[in-house]
């Protein structure tokens, strides 16, 4: 079956770049959306489609997916950015990532 | 602003069936754009999609989940359900209810959730 890969935690400090990856069998030829979980709080979705953006989004959260790697890239990280973020594809199933933690710090 | 709420049974007994609903306001079920789907949230673990349907009542359901999951919809009270049967341990989670774009395949946007425990 196929299977998504995320590292379970990234870190990073205030301002800097974080780039979260998501690994799949030709995943490039696949769309890919990301999704950020907060604590106790539902997921929200942050990029769509590979790299679109959904209104009320920061322009500091991008994607790309190529090959077999899809990136979220969010610039001049802040500490609100700080949460876990799931990647999300489907193939025989719709399936996501097994999430990773952003800490910011 | 679309807006998705779950309702349902936060305890039930394991071998027991599990039902949810997911109420719509803000906007009709009926959509040729958008669908409406399941995800499911083990505690202090990833997301698990559940499955969907379509306002037609086409379903697609995850295959390990398929023999005992069935969605269901109501237009005239802009909801859709979900029930679960012979459940166990395992089918503790958070369940969200969500709208998922036909053929591209993302969910937005989520309801709150709900905690559905399988307990004896």
């Amino acid at each position: 079956s196929y299977v998504l890969t995320q590292p379970p935690s990234v870190s990073v400090s205030p301002g800097q770049t974080a780039s979260i990856t998501c690994s799949g069998h030709k995943l490039g030829d696949k769309f890919v959306s990301w999704y950020q979980q907060k604590p106790g709080q539902s997921p929200v979705l942050v990029i769509y489609e590979d790299d679109k953006r959904p209104s009320g989004i920061l322009e500091r959260f991008s994607g790309s997916n190529s090959g077999s790697t899809a990136t979220l890239t969010i610039s001049g990280t802040q500490a609100m950015d700080e949460a876990d973020y799931y990647c999300q594809t489907w193939d025989i199933n719709l399936l996501f990532g097994g999430g990773t933690k952003l800490t910011v710090l | 602003q679309l807006q998705l709420q779950e309702s349902g049974s936060g305890l039930v007994k394991p071998s027991q069936t599990l039902s949810l609903t997911c109420v719509v306001s803000g906007g009709s079920i009926t959509s040729r754009d958008y669908s409406w789907s399941w995800i499911r949230q083990p505690p202090g673990k990833g997301l698990e999609w559940i499955g969907h349907i379509y306002d037609s009542g086409r379903t697609y359901y995850d295959l390990s989940l398929k023999s005992r999951v069935t969605l269901s919809i109501d237009r005239s009270k802009n909801q859709f359900s979900l029930t679960l049967k012979s459940v166990t341990a395992a089918d503790t989670a958070v369940y969200y209810c969500a709208r998922i774009r036909t053929n591209r395949n993302w969910f937005d946007p989520w309801g709150q959730g709900t905690l559905v425990t399988v307990s004896s």
